[in-house]
């Protein structure tokens, strides 16, 4: 069925170090790919999304490209900042009628 | 305009009580999904409705039911409530057609005792 993994947390870094959460994901068609951030004692916000191969989503300095060859999704920012401290959800949507999502990964940045 | 709101905010209830959480979606938006949200894992799917029908539904016991009415709100109803039915329960909504994001509420954290 279909499914998501993300690289378990959490994740520590300075401030302006390099991000990369891994994300992949099994589907039987072609879904939409999410990455959604969720900041203590809140709900989800959508961080970016790609609808299909090859396209790069990307917002606040935040990118990921869906792979199909390699059916990933990986989240990237070149300089982290201590507000990007959140929890990332990597999510598929592969029929317009339910997300699944993955464990969530913690990061932490320390200034 | 006014995102997807959820009431309560806060519930805790004991073994056994019946729960009723209630969701606005935005403006506009007539499909609402409900998920449920474990501490330290990922969201996972309840129910979606559109058009006050049921158009999916997760791999939960029939505990959880679920309506929308004609104004596009919803609820979720858990009977016979257990200790592992404490978690966030998110509400998303969407408009069908075109994009398929999905914006989510804020949550009712609720908690069983």
């Amino acid at each position: 069925g279909d499914s998501v993994t993300q690289m378990e947390g959490p994740v520590t870094l300075s401030e302006e170090a390099f991000l990369t959460i891994n994300c992949t994901y099994t589907a039987t068609g072609y879904p939409s790919l999410f990455w959604y951030v969720q900041y203590p004692g809140e709900g989800l916000q959508l961080l970016l999304k790609a609808t299909k191969a090859d396209d790069k989503g990307s917002n606040k300095g935040f990118e990921a490209t869906y792979r199909k060859e390699t059916t990933s999704f990986h989240l990237e920012k070149g300089s982290v900042q201590v507000s990007d401290s959140a929890v990332y959800f990597c999510a598929l949507d592969p029929d317009f009628n339910k997300f699944y999502f993955g464990s969530g990964t913690k990061l932490n940045v320390k200034p | 305009d006014a995102g997807v709101t959820q009431s309560p905010t806060h519930l805790i209830k004991t073994r056994g009580q019946h729960v009723t959480l209630r969701c606005s979606p935005i403006s506009g938006h007539k499909s609402v999904s409900w998920y449920q949200q474990v501490l330290g894992q990922g969201p996972q799917f309840i129910f979606q409705y559109y058009e006050k029908e049921e158009r999916g539904r997760g791999n939960f016991p029939d505990r959880f039911s679920a309506r929308q009415f004609p104004n596009y709100s919803s609820e979720l109803n858990v009977n016979a409530l257990l200790l592992g039915d404490s978690a966030l329960y998110l509400c998303a909504s969407r408009r069908q057609g075109g994009s398929n994001e999905q914006f989510f509420g804020p949550g009712t954290r609720l908690t069983v005792l």
